[in-house]
């Protein structure tokens, strides 16, 4: 159980293009997803939480009107990187909350999308 | 905001030897959890902790929810090459609840040579 699937996993587009990254709870209801950015041998970097039917709350730093991201129901939720430059070219992954055994949610992470902007 | 300090940064051992790293942190945290990562994935959970003084096992892999709540290792023992990868900690702090997000360690890179 606890297996989260994300699409693409591997995109390359033209600066300027809009990319929808989509992230999906295959066999449970997440609430709460979390989408992060990870560059080469650094480790994750929270970019935003998405609460099912409400708006996405973004870290700091991170630009609300770029990352567009939509949480439409229990089992998907959508990262959409508008406008993409260069400097967008990273590894997106997301993840699914479910609740553990000692009361906080347990994180399952897909299998991450690969952006290449050129 | 909190940091976990993860250690050590990397680790190149040989095949069958046993492997431990740690993370510590400058407050306490309810929930430890042990991910690995292989190239160009997601990380996998290995071993969720949840009581202060919890020794889970997970296969050859053994973890430990420090008892003051402010650190946790990950052992492996007879280490084989696919254990290579990244390995996270991460950290959930008191108050619980799905949104609360999860402190990171930096990672710990193994490299295991056959």
């Amino acid at each position: 159980g606890a297996v989260v699937s994300q699409h693409p996993s591997r995109v390359i587009c033209k600066s300027g293009t809009s990319v929808k990254i989509e992230c999906r709870s295959l066999d449970f209801q997440a609430t709460t997803m979390f989408w992060y950015r990870q560059f080469p041998k650094k480790s994750l970097m929270l970019m935003a939480t998405s609460n099912e039917g409400s708006k996405a709350t973004y870290e700091q730093g991170v630009e609300k009107d770029k990352f567009l991201i939509n949480h439409a129901s229990l089992t998907l939720s959508t990262l959409t990187v508008t406008s993409a430059h260069p400097e967008d070219s990273s590894f997106y992954i997301c993840s699914a909350a479910r609740m553990g055994l000692g009361g906080d949610n347990e994180q399952f992470f897909g299998p991450g999308t690969r952006l290449t902007v050129l | 905001g909190q940091q976990l300090n993860q250690s050590p940064q990397s680790m190149f051992i040989q095949e069958g030897e046993d492997v431990s790293m740690n993370c510590t942190s400058s407050s306490i945290f309810n929930t430890w959890l042990w991910y690995k990562q292989d190239p160009g994935e997601g990380p996998v959970l290995l071993i969720a902790l949840y009581k202060a003084g919890e020794l889970t096992s997970n296969g050859r892999l053994t973890a430990q929810f420090g008892i003051t709540r402010k650190d946790s290792f990950l052992n492996i023992s007879a280490s084989i090459p696919s254990d290579v990868g990244i390995y996270f900690c991460a950290g959930h702090p008191p108050g619980g609840g799905s949104n609360y997000k999860l402190t990171f360690g930096k990672g710990t890179l193994l490299t295991v040579n056959p």
